[in-house]
């Protein structure tokens, strides 16, 4: 199974600023994916992170509101960009074979005020 | 829109007794997976079960899928009060010709709380 570590675990920011969230992955892997999840909500995947290509994002989010990278087969970051308390959420990021588990980060808790 | 729909919401129980969660989807799937989240911390995997398994056992958990129905559910048995925490399933969806993106479409999550 894969050991996924995500920085920072928690923030406060003023609205307007942008926050990086890093993803660090224990071992080599295909797939990253990055899911948002709102106060008492359940998870909606943002994007899927392609190593040497752009993101894949899903219907309602942008790259310019969440931008991400995927420099290598380890490491990925989601940015939160211009941010607004409406970005208040738990971010968290998760790898995995296709067909298989899906590893979930420990999360970003991240309040927007 | 969600794949999936979970019930019921909400579970209360005392310790020792079973609890069982229900999920409906609505697509096609590889397969589905049931994930538990305590107090909004990060999600740890319970079980995942293939399109074409009927059942499948870990300790005291014991999940079935009827792809007929579309419909999913998660059984704990002996609950215990370290149980509390809130359910979800989530469907990794086929794609054409039977793909794989990996991949999840979440359920809204069952919260439940076993009483000491």
């Amino acid at each position: 199974s894969a050991v996924i570590s995500q920085k920072p675990s928690r923030d406060i920011c003023q609205r307007g600023t942008s926050l990086t969230i890093q993803c660090q992955v224990d071992s080599q892997v295909t797939m990253m994916f990055w899911y948002r999840q709102q106060p008492g909500q359940s998870l909606t995947l943002i994007a899927t992170a392609n190593q040497g290509s752009e993101a894949t994002y899903e219907s309602g989010f942008v790259i310019d509101k969440f931008p991400i990278s995927r420099p290598n087969l380890t490491f990925s970051t989601l940015t939160v960009s211009n941010m607004s308390p409406e970005d208040s959420s738990i971010y968290l990021c998760s790898s995995g074979l296709a067909r298989e588990t899906q590893y979930f980060g420990p999360g970003t808790r991240l309040l927007v005020l | 829109s969600q794949q999936g729909e979970e019930d019921p919401q909400a579970l209360s129980i005392q310790e020792g007794e079973n609890a069982t969660m229900n999920c409906s989807y609505k697509t096609s799937i590889n397969n589905l997976q049931w994930y538990r989240q305590n107090s909004g911390r990060g999600l740890v995997h319970l079980i995942l079960i293939r399109s074409n398994e009927r059942e499948k056992h870990s300790g005291r958990l014991r999940v079935t899928l009827d792809t007929s129905k579309k419909s999913s559910s998660l059984l704990i048995t002996a609950s215990r009060a370290a149980d509390t925490a809130s359910y979800f399933c989530a469907t990794e969806v086929s794609g054409a010709g039977g793909t794989s993106y990996g991949k999840l479409t979440f359920g809204q999550g069952t919260i439940l709380t076993v009483h000491p």
